[in-house]
């Protein structure tokens, strides 16, 4: 696709679910950005990859939240145990270059709700 | 802590007004800026960035930034807004402390253009 895509758009879950949230960024993009956007705030930065092996995930807040990207495109953001508290737009986005010297394009984001 | 800092959350002004949007960050050493921007129901999406050279950057749709070192701001500018400019406005900033990938962006401002 031309565009960053995530799916799904919308998940609504009960607390201490499993729930995966994929990012498909743009073909030959190398790094890839996951942010978590709470109302009225930024988003906020929670890990990004270069290729396969993430290059930096200092912003997950904690272990119950893991991110995958196993042939450096497609990456899946899985979060176990889920709390009310996670409920946040995910997005993601993706840049041809690393950020420091590169545009990062973002998707639509996942609205997740944690009931 | 908000490292990045946007003075305003909410802005309203009339079409052909002027708009000023202030960022101020609290890093020191070399840091990359860009103005982000997010039109309803659409994705995030590039205004400008600024990373060495001339302090005075233009962007898209006639925005343009100042970076002042000595204040540590980047100041979002257009001199005459119209309807169509009515939008989220983020800040952010990658410092060369951290990896070249982590954006810190500012909590946003939300701008409303009045016919």
């Amino acid at each position: 696709g031309a565009g960053v895509s995530q799916t799904p758009s919308n998940k609504v879950t009960e607390k201490g679910k499993y729930v995966e949230l994929r990012c498909d960024p743009i073909s030959g993009h190398t790094a890839l950005y996951w942010y978590r956007q709470s109302l009225g705030q930024g988003p906020e930065f929670l890990i990004y990859f270069q290729g396969t092996g993430a290059a930096d995930d200092s912003g997950l807040p904690n272990d119950r939240f893991f991110a995958v990207r196993p042939e450096g495109s497609v990456s899946t953001l899985k979060i176990q145990r889920t709390e009310r508290g996670d409920s946040a737009v995910y997005l993601c986005a993706s840049s041809l270059f690393l950020a420091g010297g590169g545009e990062q394009f973002f998707g639509p984001g996942t609205r997740l709700t944690v009931l | 802590a908000q490292s990045v800092s946007q003075h305003n959350h909410h802005v309203i002004l009339s079409e052909a007004a002027s708009l000023e949007l202030g960022c101020n960050y609290s890093y020191g050493g070399t840091v990359n800026l860009f103005w982000y921007v997010q039109y309803p129901g659409q994705h995030l999406q590039l205004l400008l960035k600024y990373f060495s050279g001339d302090p005075l950057v233009k962007g898209i749709k006639g925005f343009e930034a100042e970076f002042i070192k000595s204040k540590f701001s980047f100041n979002l500018r257009k001199p005459s807004v119209q309807w169509s400019d009515t939008a989220e406005y983020f800040c952010a900033v990658i410092r060369q402390t951290d990896s070249w990938g982590k954006f810190q962006f500012g909590a946003g401002t939300q701008v409303v253009v009045t016919p």
